[in-house]
């Protein structure tokens, strides 16, 4: 079982800060990196998928960067809307999730 | 372009039913197959996927049962329900090609109240 951890549990930002999570993993334990974004009554969309030490993926204003050596993954918001509030969720494979970081973009 | 429906949306359960949830997938073949749970405050937990018709892979031993019968059909069950059963119930599947670096694309879930 790959422990996925991440951190914050939840977070509340201005609406235009910028802002950023961490997922956490056993280092090496593991082929993809998945991040999904998960909007209230809504189903998990898919963000990225990263596989590489190094690597670094963007989306509109939301990247990603992975470094599988240290065991863990950044995620990156800019300027933040409104519209990106939602959990955050990032899992090893497509089998091992964590907890999620709620955000919160207050207008 | 592929969808994946799932059904019911919300189920109320008495200890001690059985349960039947299903999910189909549409526009693509040989998908790979996944049942999620989310319990009241915790994560994401994989409970069962599956590569192809008839094969069914447990991460977690439980109360719960699936079956793929169909190329694009998902099945998950219980023969008696228990309280701890409660919870969120996402299907999901990938590109079966795409192994491990293929996104999910999830259901729109289904809420199962055990009472």
């Amino acid at each position: 079982i790959l422990n996925v951890e991440q951190s914050p549990q939840s977070l509340h930002v201005q609406e235009g800060d910028s802002t950023n999570f961490t997922c956490s993993f056993p280092s090496s334990n593991f082929y993809a990196l998945h991040w999904y974004r998960w909007e209230t009554a809504k189903s998990p969309e898919a963000l990225f998928v990263m596989t590489l030490n190094g690597d670094e993926k963007k989306k509109g204003r939301i990247s990603a960067t992975l470094n599988t050596k240290e065991g863990y993954s950044y995620l990156y918001i800019k300027g933040s809307q409104p519209e990106d509030s939602a959990t955050y969720l990032c899992g090893g494979d497509q089998f091992y999730f964590g907890t999620g970081t709620s955000l919160t973009v207050i207008p | 372009s592929q969808t994946i429906h799932q059904w019911p949306a919300t189920l109320v359960q008495p200890v001690g039913s059985p349960l039947s949830l299903e999910c189909t997938v549409e526009g693509t073949s040989n998908p790979n197959l996944y049942w999620y749970r989310q319990a009241a405050g915790r994560g994401l937990q994989l409970l069962f996927y599956s590569v192809g018709i008839g094969q069914i892979s447990s991460e977690v031993p439980q109360n719960l049962s699936a079956s793929r019968p169909q190329d694009r059909q998902f099945i998950l069950s219980s023969k008696k329900l228990l309280l701890s059963d409660s919870g969120f119930y996402l299907c999901a599947w990938s590109f079966g090609t795409g192994g491990i670096n293929s996104p999910l694309h999830f259901g729109n879930g289904t809420r199962l109240t055990v009472t």
